[in-house]
């Protein structure tokens, strides 16, 4: 597609559910990243895949928290026993390499607004 | 670890004043350097970058200048314009990961 598509763009659940946020990125990009973005806060990092293999999950903040990208492009984060403090927007991106030539900028997408109640 | 510092805002300027957004950092090895952007309703956005000291990233009339000796990489603007107002981001990614760091954002509002 033309850009990073993240669905659902709002979701409202209760404490305790299960969540799973999908992140389609730009055709052909390799690696694909997952970011959290508390209010008022930057991006943290959660994880990051090239290919379909998770290359850096360090972030992930808990064994609440998954991700998987099969096929090496869709990635859904999955998020479970949700808690409170697990309210943020979570941020995709994708790009179509490593390394920091101008092929290879992130593009993130607008991100899925997690509330939980 | 890594960090990123950046001056809290809002920053409220009139149009064609002059933009200055701190920027410090704390990393293990030699990291590059970006700013970001979130304008209103969008996703974030590169904005510049600098891949080591003393490099200097710019674009849309923004600067940023790598500052090692200092640990700096602060953002200026010569004019401001009504649509320059955003959220700017300031980050690093240190040698060897693919992780960026983030500072906390700085919002800049521009006043006609």
């Amino acid at each position: 597609g033309a850009g990073v598509s993240q669905t659902p763009s709002n979701k409202v659940t209760e404490k305790g559910k299960y969540v799973e946020l999908r992140c389609d990125p730009i055709s052909g990009h390799t690696a694909l990243y997952w970011y959290r973005q508390s209010l008022g806060q930057g991006p943290e990092f959660l994880i990051y895949f090239q290919g379909t293999g998770a290359a850096d999950d360090s972030g992930l903040p808990n064994d609440r928290f998954f991700a998987v990208r099969p096929e090496g492009s869709v990635s859904t984060l999955k998020i479970q026993r949700t808690e409170r403090g697990d309210s943020a927007v979570y941020l995709c991106a994708s790009s179509q390499g490593l390394g920091d030539s101008g092929a290879n900028v992130l593009t993130f997408g607008a991100g899925s607004r997690l509330t939980v109640l | 670890g890594n960090s990123v510092t950046q001056m809290e805002g809002p920053v409220t300027l009139s149009e064609e004043a002059f933009l200055t957004i701190n920027c410090t950092y704390t990393a293990t090895g030699y990291p590059s350097l970006f700013w970001y952007v979130q304008y209103p309703g969008e996703g974030l956005q590169l904005l510049l970058k600098a891949t080591k000291a003393d490099d200097k990233g710019s674009n849309k009339g923004f600067e940023a200048t790598y500052r090692k000796e200092t640990t700096s990489f602060h953002l200026e603007k010569g004019s401001v314009q009504v649509s320059d107002s955003a959220v700017y981001f300031c980050a690093l990614r240190d040698t060897g990961r693919r992780a960026l760091t983030f500072g906390s954002g700085t919002r800049l509002q521009v006043q006609p």
